[in-house]
C-alpha cells in the first residue's frame, strides 16, 4: 500500500540551531502534506501544512518545502527553543482530496538549552 | 463540544475481554480516522470514514478489530478478545471533508492496557 517514510527518527540540536526533518511519499496523487507536533500525553496538533500547488510555505520559525517530482517534503525549524522539543509527524493525503491521511513514523526532536 | 472527544481516556482490561472505544468528532466533520500509537511509535492507520462512502478498513490489523460510525457522527472502535499486543493509545481524528483537503483534528486518545 501507499506509505510515508520519515527521517531521522531522533534528532538532537542545541538551542538556537536549525532542525530539518525529511519525508518521502509514494502516492503520486497526494496533494496535501501536513506536519503535526505531539507533546507528551497529548494528541498531535497541526503546526503547518502545504498543498501540491505550492513549493514552499513559511510561518515564523517554521517552514515546509515540497518537491513533487521527487515526492519529497521537509520541515525546517530555525532558532530552535527548548519548547520545540516534541515528536513531529509528517503526513500525506492518499487517494486525492477526499482521501485518507497516512503518517510517517515520527521524529523525536530534543532541543538542548 | 469544541474539539474531538474520546472516551474513556484510560481503559484497563483483561486479556480475552472485548472493549469499545468511543469517538465524538467535531460537529459537521464528514471525515473520521482511527489510528493506533504504541509506546514511542508512530501513528498506525486503522480505519477511515468519509461521508457515506464505504470505510477504508485496510489498516485494521486483524478481524478482532471493527469500527462503525452511526449517523455520520459518533464512531465506536471495537476490539474483541483483546490481546496484550493490543495495548496502545488509540487516537481518533476528524476533518471537515477529507484528508486531502483540510486539517485533521485529533482527540486526546484512549490509553488501552491489556493485562
Amino acid at each position: 500500500g501507499e506509505n510515508v517514510e520519515q527521517h531521522p527518527s531522533t534528532l538532537s540540536v542545541q538551542e538556537g540551531d536549525s532542525a530539518v526533518i525529511k519525508c518521502t511519499y509514494s502516492d503520486s496523487a497526494s496533494n496535501y502534506f501536513p506536519w503535526y507536533k505531539q507533546e507528551l500525553g497529548k494528541g498531535p496538533q497541526l503546526i503547518i501544512d502545504i498543498r501540491s500547488n505550492v513549493g514552499e510555505k513559511k510561518d515564523q520559525r517554521i517552514a515546509v518545502t515540497l518537491n513533487k517530482t521527487a515526492k519529497h517534503f521537509s520541515l525546517h525549524i530555525t532558532e530552535t527553543q527548548p519548547e520545540d522539543s516534541a515528536v513531529y509527524f509528517c503526513a500525506a493525503s492518499i487517494g486525492g482530496s477526499q482521501g485518507n491521511l497516512i503518517f510517517g513514523k515520527g521524529t523525536k526532536l530534543s532541543v538542548k538549552p | 463540544g469544541a474539539g474531538v472527544s474520546q472516551s474513556p481516556s484510560n481503559k484497563v482490561t483483561e486479556k480475552g475481554k472485548d472493549v469499545e472505544l468511543r469517538c465524538d468528532p467535531i460537529s459537521g466533520h464528514t471525515a473520521l480516522y482511527w489510528y493506533r500509537q504504541s509506546l514511542g511509535q508512530g501513528l498506525e492507520f486503522l480505519i477511515y470514514f468519509q461521508g457515506n462512502s464505504a470505510p477504508d478498513k485496510s489498516g485494521l490489523p486483524s478481524d478482532r478489530f471493527s469500527a462503525e460510525r452511526t449517523g455520520g457522527s459518533v464512531s465506536t472502535l471495537t476490539i474483541q478478545r483483546t490481546q496484550q499486543e493490543d495495548s496502545a493509545v488509540y487516537l481518533c481524528a476528524s476533518s471537515l471533508n477529507g484528508g486531502g483537503n483540510t486539517e485533521a483534528f485529533f482527540g486526546q486518545g484512549t490509553r488501552l492496557t491489556v493485562v
